[in-house]
């Protein structure tokens, strides 16, 4: 079992719709999630961090935490083409001292006009 | 604006050459980490240092060395560079506490010839 899973894709949505992206983590222990943007060529951007079980919202974004299902998701609300990219889920994980964040591959969504 | 700065945005190399790749981040991050990222394998940590002088492993650290000698930098050597080294090489920095991400550069692609 990997680490941190998620889908692949990719996901489409049509342009306005929620874009809903999913990850699981195997560590019951990790303390902290990451969701980052990564355009084609470019290098990943910090979108979203949530630690707390619930809900999380920062304009069309929202991140969903529920650590008794070891499950994150990431909500994009009203997507746009320019949202189109690949979304990779990180966790902190490490027992002491040093923590790491470790990646998922990513799914990569398009959002069509 | 904080910056993790890569020297080289693109870089072409010839097998057996030593290739140095440098990366310098303003944030005063005391954690630094280098990655590559390859197509359908995501990104996979080469190798991470959380202090001056000090180096650690990460999952594929073969043919590589690394260099910290100053905070603020962070060097990932090719000792002899080879074709499977081609790749995607991101540096990325952060601070030692687990709610902190971790905040990249913008990626040195490297063709080895």
């Amino acid at each position: 079992q990997k680490e941190v899973e998620q889908n692949s894709g990719p996901l489409s949505v049509p342009e306005g719709a929620i874009a809903s992206l999913n990850c699981t983590y195997s560590d019951r222990g990790s303390q902290s999630f990451f969701w980052y943007r990564q355009y084609s060529g470019k290098s990943p951007e910090l979108i979203m961090f949530i630690y707390s079980n619930g809900d999380k919202e920062d304009g069309r974004f929202t991140a969903q935490l529920n650590k008794a299902s070891q499950y994150v998701s990431l909500l994009i609300r009203d997507s746009q083409p320019s949202d189109s990219a690949t979304y990779l889920c990180a966790v902190k994980m490490g027992n002491t001292g040093f923590q790491k964040l470790v990646f998922g591959t990513g799914t990569r969504l398009l959002v069509s006009p | 604006d904080v910056k993790v700065t890569q020297s080289s945005r693109y870089l072409v190399k010839r097998t057996g050459e030593k290739v140095f790749l440098e990366c310098v981040q303003d944030m005063d991050h005391e954690n630094m980490f280098w990655y590559r990222q390859d197509p359908g394998l995501g990104l996979r940590l080469i190798y991470f240092s959380y202090d001056v002088k000090m180096k650690e492993k990460g999952d594929i650290p073969e043919g590589y060395s690394v260099s910290r000698e100053k905070k603020e930098r962070f060097s990932l050597i090719l000792e002899s560079a080879s074709t499977n080294q081609t790749s995607m090489y991101l540096c990325a920095s952060s601070r030692p506490t687990p709610l902190y991400g971790y905040t990249f550069g913008s990626g040195t692609r490297l063709t080895v010839v």
